[in-house]
């Protein structure tokens, strides 16, 4: 069962490089959902699509945007790389409001 | 805004103990609660979900439960094994049709042999 699928799962970026980390899941979920999670901080919304054709702001949208592509696929486009942008990407699918799966996630570094 | 907090930060106990992680939140209106694992460099797998309408959920060694009016949740391990060993989580995701989940910075779990 492939589940939540992340790609890449490393990547180094210099500032101001632009780069789109990839998700897709297989399990027919309406919902999809980017989060960052840094040391201290938890784990952060980014944005989430409640269905295909849809997305919203999540706590902390700015610098970054997202595409939902099909029911299968969820992008998170980062524009013009900065430093604060480093973290660890996840995605996550669920089926409305109920359990969330997620992906293994992308380690980002911006330099 | 709702802010979750799970105490403590980080529990170290013998194998074979029987223990509890906290998680407290500020907004009783929530739609359901969920617990999380972590294994390092991992991303998260769902244990258990808590409805609001819900007092308790159970999964093997794993019992969770849920107090609405007070805002806090438990998550009760039996019998903790070396594997148990991860980041536990807590997150809660509000009513009116949110779909914004909201997390604890979770509990760092090491069970010794």
């Amino acid at each position: 069962n492939a589940g939540v699928t992340q790609t890449p799962k490393f990547q180094v970026l210099k500032t101001g490089q632009s780069m789109t980390l990839q998700c897709a899941q297989d399990m027919n979920h309406n919902s999809m959902y980017w989060y960052r999670q840094d040391p201290g901080m938890g784990l952060r919304l980014i944005y989430y699509s409640a269905s295909e054709g849809t997305t919203d702001k999540g706590e902390v949208p700015n610098g970054y945007n997202v595409s939902r592509l099909n029911k299968r696929e969820f992008s998170l486009r980062l524009e013009s790389a900065a430093p604060s942008q480093t973290s660890v990407y996840f995605c996550a699918s669920s089926e409305g409001r109920g359990r969330q799966y997620f992906g293994p996630g992308t380690r980002l570094t911006v330099t | 805004k709702q802010e979750v907090t799970q105490i403590p930060a980080a529990l170290s106990v013998p194998e074979g103990e029987n223990l509890v992680l906290n998680c407290s939140f500020t907004d009783s209106a929530i739609y359901n609660l969920q617990w999380f694992r972590q294994d390092p460099g991992k991303g998260l797998t769902s244990l258990l979900l808590i409805q609001s309408s819900q007092r308790e959920q159970t999964s093997g060694r794993l019992n969770a439960s849920l107090d609405k009016s007070s805002g806090r949740s438990t998550l009760y391990i039996a019998a903790s094994q070396p594997g148990d060993s991860a980041t536990y989580l807590c997150a809660v995701l509000g009513g009116g049709g949110s779909e914004k989940l909201v997390f604890g910075k979770g509990t760092k779990l090491t069970v010794n042999p």
